[in-house]
């Protein structure tokens, strides 16, 4: 199965809101509640950030937010800042009872 | 604090086998699903295998079905990976990860990861 699709990468100013959109199908984001997000900073282990669409864990920022329209999944960090230079995966079960990641974003904070 | 280290990385010819281990702590090992992930060398991430609290149903990605075998052994806290018939594109870093919705659904906690060369 493919990976979902992610743009390469996005950049922004600090304060700036970005959004980085992740693209599915029916059988994987727009059939599943289970649409999740991960933060890697580079040498690291990945950080979950939005888990089920659009909840955020214990400790996250309320600067990220998430939401999904059909088979579209995006994640939008506002105000933002140094820090969340990264890359970032979006992750999604699917249909037939698999696991499946997006090939990731590269975000610049510029 | 939730801790997972993993162990057992290595250099191995393809065809070869190897054995990954990961020494959970700081929760209840036996009350969560677990699973793995791999990123190869600058690329993405990519799910390997969930198995369930008791063991007994465990889920693999299509690219190590048949040659990987995910267990657990809940009275020593700690997760199994077998690799068998490695190929060059088994090269990756190893994460152990504890889930956290469900067992294939995301994960909350990450070791750092054990690497696994697959060369001649």
């Amino acid at each position: 199965q493919s990976a979902l699709t992610q743009p390469a990468s996005v950049s922004g100013s600090p304060g700036q809101s970005i959004t980085i959109s992740c693209t599915g199908t029916s059988s994987d984001v727009g059939g599943s509640k289970f649409v999740s997000w991960y933060q890697q900073h580079a040498g690291k282990a990945p950080k979950l950030m939005i888990s089920d669409v659009s909840n955020r864990p214990s400790g996250v920022s309320n600067r990220f937010s998430g939401s999904k329209s059909d088979n579209t999944a995006s994640l939008t960090i506002s105000g933002l800042q140094a820090e969340d230079e990264a890359d970032y995966y979006c992750s999604s079960n699917t249909s037939s009872g698999t696991l499946i990641f997006g090939g990731g974003t590269k975000l610049t904070v510029l | 604090e939730v801790q997972l280290l993993e162990s057992g990385g290595g250099l191995v010819q393809p065809g070869g086998s190897l054995r990954l281990s990961c020494a959970a702590s700081g929760f209840t090992f036996s009350s969560n699903p677990m699973g793995w992930v791999r990123q190869a060398p600058g690329k993405g991430l990519q799910w390997v295998s969930s198995i369930v609290q008791s063991g007994d149903r465990t889920y693999y990605a299509d690219s190590v079905k048949g040659r990987f075998s995910i267990s657990r052994d809940n009275s020593k806290n700690t997760l199994y990976l077998q690799m068998n018939s490695l190929r060059a594109e088994d090269t990756a870093l190893y994460y152990c990860a504890k889930s956290f919705r469900g067992v294939i659904i995301n994960f909350d906690s990450w070791g750092q990861g054990a690497l696994v060369t697959v060369s001649s």
